[in-house]
């Protein structure tokens, strides 16, 4: 089954960029996702389809996929960013989530 | 805007059937733009995706859960439901109702979620 691989946590300090990495094979063929869940809360899709933002989300993030890697990138870190990060794809059987990203904003 | 809401039982007896509703309102269940889904989250771990279906009856499984899983579209309530069988202690979770995206079946509006046990 396809799976999606993300490391388990990544820290910055406020106003620096945050990146994110999401690896799968052919990722790059595929469209990528990415979810941020807050504690306690639904998760909300701030880019679909590789690098497009959903109505309301800040312009600070950004997204990217290419070869086996798909990028999210937060520029100009707020500390109300700090949160779970999910990539997803769809391998046109099932959809798959990586296993999350800890957001720590110093 | 689109609300979806999640009901049903939040203890559920191990080898029981797990049954949930998702409500829809803002929107038409009925739409050929989307499909309809559950995905679920153990405490304390990551996103699991459970299926999918269109309101015309295209279903999507996740393979480790296929043979226990049923979702079921009602259009003249705008409701759509889960069906999960044979339930043990791993299968306690929130779960979340969400709308997924003909495109790539992204999942792009969740439901609160609700906390299911399996408990005796």
């Amino acid at each position: 089954s396809y799976k999606l691989t993300q490391p388990p946590s990544v820290s910055v300090s406020p106003g620096q960029t945050a990146s994110f990495s999401c690896s799968g094979d052919k990722l790059g063929d595929k469209y990528a996702s990415w979810f941020q869940q807050k504690p306690g809360q639904s998760p909300v899709l701030v880019i679909y389809q590789d690098n497009k933002r959903p109505s309301g989300i800040p312009e600070r993030f950004s997204g990217s996929n290419s070869g086996n890697t798909a990028t999210l990138t937060i520029s100009g870190t707020q500390a109300m960013d700090e949160a779970d990060y999910y990539c997803q794809a769809w391998d046109s059987i099932t959809v798959v989530f990586g296993g999350g990203t800890k957001l720590t904003v110093l | 805007q689109l609300q979806m809401q999640e009901s049903g039982p939040g203890l559920v007896k191990p080898s029981e059937t797990l049954s949930l509703t998702c409500t829809v309102s803002g929107g038409s269940i009925s739409s050929s733009n989307y499909y309809w889904g559950w995905i679920r989250q153990p405490p304390g771990k990551g996103l699991e995706w459970i299926g999918s279906r269109s309101y015309s009856g295209s279903t999507y499984y996740n393979p480790s859960l296929k043979s226990r899983v049923t979702i079921s579209v009602d259009t003249s309530k705008n409701q759509f439901s889960l069906k999960l069988t044979s339930v043990t202690a791993a299968d306690t979770a929130v779960y979340y109702c969400a709308r997924h995206t003909v495109t790539a079946m992204i999942p792009d509006y969740w439901g609160q979620g609700t906390l299911v046990t399996v408990s005796s």
